[in-house]
């Protein structure tokens, strides 16, 4: 079974200063890998995702991330962050290549921008 | 809009009430999938559905049931509501093809139990 963990439920970063959202996975075959973020009181938009290919991905909203498989992560960084950017941020993982094609999601990570 | 679509958005039950949560999607997906979420839980899967006429439990199905009616369709039923399925739902939908592998989710509803 694969599993998300993502470490720090609550970031907090000041305007223009890098983020950084870790994220590390578990899984038995090689994984499908997504970050969704959440703004309040809304559903789920997807940032990015690594399927096959390149490891370092890039999103939208200036987002990427890159997947090591040596160290079975997929952290999510952004140079300089914008107070739009907080909002609540979501790791997952779906197995494309068994039967079972179900997104398992980390427990978040709540983005805190300070002016 | 092209999408899945989540009814009702509220609904405030009390307990052993029962009701249905509605998906529908227009992108010709197979599979279709129902979560929860609940603070600092992330989403859980509860069920989800490969292709039209299958159906499997994911890692909370307790006191729900589904129904896949067509391709389209993908309903959750509560049937005797309980306080700690206060939760906000969300369904999606997702293609088998590995190009544009992705997922895509309705807007969510935010079901109270009282």
């Amino acid at each position: 079974a694969q599993s998300v963990t993502q470490l720090g439920s609550h970031v907090s970063v000041s305007e223009g200063a890098l983020v950084l959202l870790r994220c590390n996975y578990s899984s038995s075959v090689p994984p499908y890998l997504f970050w969704y973020v959440q703004y309040p009181n809304q559903g789920l938009q997807l940032l990015l995702k690594y399927t096959t290919g390149a490891t370092l991905v890039k999103g939208i909203n200036g987002f990427e991330a890159e997947f090591k498989k040596s160290e079975t992560s997929f952290h999510l960084t952004k140079p300089s962050a914008h107070m739009s950017d907080a909002a609540e941020y979501f790791c997952a993982v779906s197995l494309m290549d068994t039967g079972r094609r179900a997104l398992t999601f980390g427990s978040g990570t709540r983005l805190q921008v300070q002016p | 809009n092209a999408g899945v679509t989540q009814t009702p958005k509220f609904q405030v039950l009390k307990t052993g009430q029962s009701m249905t949560l509605q998906c529908a999607q227009d992108m010709n997906h197979n599979s279709m999938y129902w979560y929860r979420q609940d603070p600092g839980m992330g989403l859980r899967l509860i069920y989800y559905s490969a292709s039209e006429g299958t159906t499997d439990k994911g890692e909370v199905p307790n006191g729900y049931n589904v129904s896949r009616l067509n391709k389209r369709e993908f309903s959750l039923r509560l049937e005797s509501a309980a306080p700690s399925q206060t939760s906000v739902y969300f369904c999606a939908s997702s293609d088998r093809d590995r190009r544009n592998y992705g997922y895509t989710f309705g807007s969510g509803t935010r079901l109270t139990v009282v």
